[in-house]
């Protein structure tokens, strides 16, 4: 199976850092995404992780633990648009298609 | 370059009926993939295509299908329309040269009574 997980809703302040946690089946494993989508628009494009380790990139970053099957998005200093849907999703064996988890949505307030 | 681009962006049809969808990827991108999302199960695969071939498909019912054109250019098509179809409709293309990473159209919300 292809199973992803990761929390259904977070919450968060403005100016503090939150931390999404997102697990998957190892089997089969080639790279990992993170896309964000704000209600009612396209899902954007965040990070690829296909090697263990950390990238940053601005406020964001993404960490990858290949044996561990788990991932994780790390944003600083929240802002009230960081407020959207953040889907975690991984690549099939033949790479010709994502499979994403359910998306947790997270919410900045002041 | 202009993004992905999909038509009609709103639906409405009756159970029983058919509809095509209609998505352009980004210029040069040869791969076209299409997803559902609904708010019970999120974003679900349902097939892609590469050169006006299917290379993968997703677990939903034969009434799905869909096709690529030469120009890459693809349609979905859902026949016999139930009430649980009705969801955002999304496409997304990608290019070889640039990794794995898919570029998302603005949907079509296919509501269906």
């Amino acid at each position: 199976g292809q199973n992803i997980d990761q929390p259904t809703e977070m919450t968060a302040t403005e100016g503090a850092i939150v931390q999404i946690n997102c697990t998957y089946q190892t089997s089969g494993f080639n790279g990992l995404f993170w896309y964000q989508q704000h209600a009612g628009e396209a899902p954007t494009f965040l990070s690829y992780n296909v090697l263990d380790g950390l990238e940053e990139k601005g406020r964001f970053s993404s960490f990858l633990s290949r044996s561990k099957g788990y991932s994780y998005l790390l944003l600083k200093e929240l802002q009230m648009k960081d407020s959207a849907s953040y889907l975690c999703a991984r690549l099939n064996q033949a790479g010709t298609a994502l499979i994403f988890g359910k998306g947790t949505t997270l919410s900045v307030s002041s | 370059k202009a993004g992905v681009t999909q038509t009609p962006r709103y639906l409405i049809k009756t159970r029983g009926q058919q509809v095509t969808l209609s998505c352009s990827p980004i210029s040069g991108h040869r791969s076209v993939s299409w997803y559902q999302q609904t708010p019970g199960q999120g974003l679900q695969f349902l097939f892609e295509y590469f050169s006006e071939t299917q290379r993968n498909k997703g677990n939903f019912p034969g009434r799905f299908s869909g096709r690529q054109f030469s120009n890459s250019r693809s349609e979905m098509n859902v026949s016999t329309l139930e009430l649980g179809d009705s969801a955002l409709y999304l496409c997304a293309s990608s290019s070889p040269g640039q990794g794995y990473e898919q570029y998302f159209g603005p949907g079509t919300r296919l509501t269906v009574t």
